[in-house]
């Protein structure tokens, strides 16, 4: 059974950068799967924000395009997320999940990042 | 690219059939079957419960079920259950990206 968690800072200053982990256990990086961060505003919605692929494939969504860089790491069954010039509306709790097919699943239990000024 | 438009809430009595709709246009739900739904209940991450428009997970309980009908999907609890008061959302292939519902609250009164 695969398992995502997402490790980083909780806590970013405005116009730095935010930068997660997600560590994935139970089975290999490495497979037909696509590696995705999400993000949720408080008392919002969900926010799709990227994946990557094993071999290194990005697609990032464009209101975030030319701020956001999903890697990879598979000898540490790793993949992160650097978000560049973060501002108050970056304030949110972002998941890592993995995209199989149109299939979202399973999901990190999601970590807080707090953007302050 | 939008999000899709879910109504913001919904509500029905225990036993009661609810449903909750999903809309979107040509290039994303009416483009495609890669359609999905998550449960999300507070504090918690998004459970997947319906995906490919219609296919349910094991362990994911029969009386929740998928459909769709041009640019529009739809979520329906039916003999809808305490544990099924929650925020949903649909999610779906729009081309190179994903797009995610605004989200409905279902309370089961």
């Amino acid at each position: 059974q695969v398992q995502l968690q997402e490790s980083g800072p909780g806590l970013v200053k405005s116009s730095e950068t935010l930068s997660l982990t997600c560590t994935v256990s139970g089975g290999s990086i490495v497979g037909p799967h696509y590696w995705n961060w999400i993000r949720q505003p408080p008392g919002k919605g969900l926010e799709w924000i990227g994946f990557i692929s094993y071999s290194g494939s990005t697609y990032y969504n464009p209101s975030l395009r030319g701020r956001v860089t999903i890697s990879v790491n598979t000898s540490k069954n790793q993949f992160s997320l650097k978000l560049n010039f973060v501002t108050a509306a970056d304030t949110a709790v972002y998941y890592c999940a993995s995209l199989r097919g149109g299939t979202y699943s399973p999901w990190g239990q999601g970590t807080p990042v707090t953007v302050s000024s | 690219q939008s999000a899709l438009t879910q109504p913001r809430s919904v509500s029905g009595s225990p036993g009661q059939s609810v449903t909750i709709s999903c809309t979107g246009t040509s290039g994303d739900i009416g483009a495609y079957d890669y359609v999905s739904w998550y449960q999300q209940h507070p504090g918690k991450a998004p459970k997947l419960m319906i995906y490919d428009v219609f296919k349910r997970p094991s362990g994911v309980p029969d009386r929740f079920s998928g459909s769709k009908s041009g640019n529009t999907a739809s979520l329906t609890v039916s003999a809808s259950q305490a544990e099924d008061e929650a925020d949903y959302y649909c999610c779906a292939y729009a081309g190179t990206l994903w797009v995610f519902g605004e989200g409905t609250t279902l309370t089961v009164l």
